[in-house]
C-alpha cells in the first residue's frame, strides 16, 4: 500500500531564515506530486506540482521553490522566508493511469505546520 | 478558472443529528472528491466520486456532473465528525489539478 511522509511535523523559524519541507511517497512510481499551503482557518492554496523528476510548475509566485531530485521526493524551499509564509503545508500525490480519467484520487501527507516568528 | 462553492459554511448540529453539506462548480468536470480535515489537520478521503453515489456506513455521496452539484450526506453524526469537509474538482476545462472549495465547518455537540 501506498504512504506519504512529510516532516518535520512542526516548525518555527525566523524571518529572513531559509526553509526545507521535505516530502516522500512509498509504494508508487512516478506519482504526481503536489505542494499546498493553508492558512488558518482557509482553504488550501496549491503552490507547486510535478509530473516527474526535475518538472516543477508553480500555481502562485511567491518567495518559495520547490524542486524534485527523486521521483517519490518533493522538497519545498525558501531561501528567506516572510512572516506571511506561516501557515499548513501539505503535500499530496496522485497516481497516473490510463483510460477515460488520466490522474487517480488525490491523498494527502500529514502537514507541516510552520510558524515563521 | 472554475469556481467551487460549499454551503453551509458552518454548521453545529446535536450528536445523532443528519445533514446534508452541499458543493456547486461552475462547469464540468470529470474528477471530484470529498475531504475531511479532523482537528490536527490531517486531510482524510471520503469519497472519490466524479458521478453517481457511494456509501461508505454513515456517509454516503451523490454526484450530479450534468448540474455540476454533489451532496455529501452524514447520518446520526457524532463528535468524531467534527471538522471541515472540504470538496474539490479537476478535470473538464480547466485542467486535471484539483480546485477546492473554501469548506464547511462543522462541529458535533455531545
Amino acid at each position: 500500500s501506498q504512504t506519504i511522509h512529510q516532516w518535520p511535523a512542526t516548525l518555527v523559524q525566523p524571518v529572513g531564515s531559509p526553509l526545507s519541507l521535505e516530502c516522500t511517497v512509498e509504494g508508487t512510481s512516478n506519482p504526481n506530486l503536489y505542494w499546498y499551503r493553508q492558512a488558518a482557518g482557509r482553504g488550501l492554496q496549491l503552490l507547486f506540482y510535478s509530473v516527474g523528476i526535475g518538472q516543477i510548475s508553480s500555481e502562485v509566485p511567491q518567495n518559495l521553490s520547490a524542486s524534485r531530485p527523486q521521483d517519490r521526493q518533493f522538497i519545498l524551499s525558501s531561501k528567506k522566508l516572510l512572516l506571511s509564509d506561516s501557515g499548513f503545508y501539505l503535500c499530496a500525490w496522485r497516481e497516473t493511469r490510463s483510460g477515460p480519467y488520466p490522474l487517480s484520487e488525490q491523498y494527502f501527507g500529514p502537514g507541516t505546520r510552520l510558524t515563521v516568528t | 478558472g472554475i469556481q467551487v462553492e460549499q454551503s453551509p459554511p458552518d454548521l453545529i448540529l446535536q450528536e445523532g443529528a443528519n445533514s446534508t453539506l452541499r458543493c456547486n462548480f461552475s462547469d464540468s468536470v470529470n474528477n471530484l472528491q470529498w475531504f475531511h480535515q479532523n482537528p490536527w489537520g490531517q486531510l482524510i478521503n471520503l469519497f472519490y466520486i466524479p458521478s453517481g453515489t457511494k456509501q461508505n456506513g454513515r456517509l454516503s455521496a451523490t454526484t450530479v456532473a450534468t448540474e455540476r452539484y454533489s451532496l455529501l450526506y452524514i447520518s446520526s453524526s457524532q463528535t468524531t465528525d467534527s471538522g471541515v469537509y472540504f470538496c474539490a474538482v479537476a478535470g473538464g476545462n480547466y485542467g486535471q489539478n484539483f480546485v477546492f472549495g473554501p469548506g464547511t465547518r462543522l462541529s458535533v455537540l455531545p
